[in-house]
Parts: structure tokens; sequence; C-alpha cells
């Protein structure tokens, strides 16, 4: 299985609302990423889990909450977005790396949830 | 600005013609790697070449990398319309952890 899922595919909230994102793989990828990607520009880097553990956090805003309960699955909490969070949420993964880090290698990227906030 | 700048923006050709990519980066870097984009959808990997290489080949796919002149290209030989799509360079830049950080990407335009 080389594929990477994420749920759902659309999601529409208000800015009280509360909601999550999801993204597993069974690749046996033990890193794991969250970008953002707003409309013609390029993916931008939110967090990374390395064996479960965050390793980076973009400084990203305390509204989107990061969580990996394994080394399959990754969430993205979302609470009290903002309309400018709109965008396409992408998550991918990859064999971390030895020396390089946990970016050394390909990432595989799932097809993204598009969010629109009102 | 960011780590990885590409050009051209966008760039339209016949089917047929070959299409050259270009990248640029400031830090140094463990690896650069291509990514496909359709439509606004996921990436996919194309290639990834090592700080260490100086070119790779993969079907119609051909990437140099010169990091004395903090460079890559991308060559598409033989395009085809199925080729139309946005392309990213992205780098594991040798700063804050080893992130990658994506280029602007150009847009490539087919047509058929």
């Amino acid at each position: 299985d080389t594929e990477v899922t994420q749920t759902p595919k659309h999601l529409v909230m208000g800015m009280t609302n509360k909601k999550s994102l999801k993204c597993e793989q069974h690749m046996g990828h033990r890193a794991m990423y969250w970008y953002k990607q707003k409309a013609k520009k390029p993916p931008e880097l939110m967090f990374v889990y390395s064996y479960e553990k965050l390793s980076i956090n973009e400084s990203v805003p305390s509204r989107f909450s990061p969580e990996c309960p394994n080394s399959s699955l990754l969430n993205l909490h979302l609470h009290a977005l903002q309309p400018e969070d709109s965008a396409l949420y992408l998550c991918a993964s990859s064999h971390p790396g030895l020396a390089g880090g946990p970016s050394y290698n390909e990432q595989f990227f799932g097809p993204g949830t598009r969010l629109t906030v009102l | 600005s960011q780590q990885g700048e590409e050009d051209p923006q966008a760039l339209s050709i016949q089917e047929g013609e070959n299409a050259t990519m270009n990248c640029s980066y400031k830090t140094s870097i463990n690896n650069l790697q291509w990514y496909r984009q359709n439509s606004g959808r996921g990436l996919v990997h194309l290639i990834l070449i090592r700080s260490n290489e100086r070119e790779k080949h993969s079907g119609r796919l051909r990437v140099t990398l010169d990091t004395s002149k903090k460079s890559s290209s991308l060559l598409i030989t033989a395009s085809r319309a199925a080729d139309t799509a946005s392309y990213f360079c992205a780098t594991d830049a040798k700063t804050g952890g080893f992130k990658t950080i994506f280029g602007a990407g150009t847009r490539l335009f087919v047509k058929a």
C-alpha cells in the first residue's frame, strides 16, 4: 500500500466550530507532515512528526493542534479558525532520515482536504 | 525570500517539445526534489537528487544540480498534454531542523 489517505476531502466550517482533519498511511513511514497550501502558492510546512514526536512546529497559531496517536495516523484539530485559514491542507509521510533529519527522503502526499472557513 | 525560487513562473509549449524549469535556492542542502501537482490536488514525487549528485534521469525526466550555483533544472522531454501541471522544487534546507521548503512553482501547459 503506497497511499496516503486524507479525510474529509472537503470541509466547510464556521469560525466557532471544532473539526478535525485525518491522515493515514500504511507504508511504515515514521515521519509525517502537515502542509498548508493557498491557491497558486507552494505548500508551506506547518508541522513535522518524527517517530510520533513533534519535531517541527513552524510557528503555527494555536488554533491548529496536531496529534499523532500512532505511527500510521496524523490528525489536525481545528478550533476558532479565521476565514484566512481557508486553504488546501496536505498530509505527507516519509521514511525519516538518519543524519539528515525527517525531511531527508521523498515524501508521499495525500490528496488533501480543501477547507473553507466562513 | 523563500528558499527555492523557480523560473519561469509559467510555460506554454506544444506537445512533443521539451520543457525546462529552473530552481534556485539560498542555503546548503542535503537534497533537492521535484514534485508535480495537478489541479490543486496532492503532490506526486518525481525525482530526488542528493547534494553529491550532479545529474539524474527517470524516464523522460532529467534533473541537474549545481551546488556551486545553488541551482537545479528539470527537463521534460517529448512533452505530452498529460504533463500539464504545476511543478515544484523542494529543498531539504540545513536550517532549523532540515525542514522541507518548496519553491514558488512553474505552471506548465502542454497544448495538444
